[in-house]
């Protein structure tokens, strides 16, 4: 069925460092992807999105690629503060079917 | 800011009380989403409202009752709630459901955090 499949957290670096958190999706159809990044105590927040293959979505440094050959869509960013501490959804919406899915979530640890 | 307002914060009830969550937006947004968010989990849909009509209800227990008052407005009604209840209920909004224009892009409120005592 349809599905996103993140990594499993969480994930702690320094500041500084590179992010990488992969998600990988499973659709019937052509999928709109997103990444949405919740802070403690809050809702959830659009980071960034792509419609269609090949796009790239980016927004405060981070970004994504649409990847249809390997059904990918992993968020990065070259170098994390730790205001980016924070968990990370992947999500994905089918538009023939009106169905939005969400990952699992995955938290982010930034130290100084 | 967000766009998706919703009332109160935070709510404490006991398992006898009747309580409401509300939620609002401005933007035009023809459907609107109530979803449930327990600790380290992602969120679960309970509710849509395309146009006002109820379009989805994900087998949510009777003692949840969603109302649409308008295209702006959405609440919950709580009543005879349970401890394993407590979580964190979030409202959201999308530009229309099933519009072609529609990328499927939500907006979410910073949600009412629940507690039944």
């Amino acid at each position: 069925g349809d599905s996103v499949t993140q990594m499993e957290g969480p994930v702690t670096l320094s500041e500084e460092a590179f992010l990488t958190i992969n998600c990988t999706y499973t659709a019937t159809g052509y999928p709109s992807l997103f990444w949405y990044v919740q802070y403690p105590g809050e809702g959830l927040q659009l980071l960034l999105k792509a419609t269609k293959a090949d796009d790239k979505g980016s927004n405060k440094g981070f970004e994504a690629t649409y990847r249809k050959e390997t059904t990918s869509f992993h968020l990065e960013k070259g170098s994390v503060q730790v205001s980016d501490s924070a968990v990370y959804f992947c999500a994905l919406f089918l538009y023939n079917f009106n169905k939005f899915y969400f990952g699992s979530g995955t938290k982010l640890n930034v130290k100084p | 800011d967000t766009e998706v307002t919703q009332t109160p914060k935070h709510l404490v009830m006991g398992m006898t009380n009747k309580k409401s969550l509300k939620c609002e937006q401005h933007m035009g947004h023809r459907a609107m989403y109530w979803y449930k968010q327990k600790a380290k989990k992602p969120p679960e849909l309970m509710f849509v409202y395309s146009y006002e009509k109820l379009s989805i209800n994900e087998s949510v227990p009777s003692r949840f009752s969603p109302e649409c008052p308008n295209s702006s407005l959405l609440n919950l009604h709580l009543h005879a709630l349970q401890p394993e209840d407590s979580a964190l209920y979030l409202c959201a909004s999308s530009q229309d459901q099933a519009g072609t224009a529609n990328t499927g892009e939500l907006f979410f409120g910073e949600g009412s955090r629940l507690t039944v005592l």
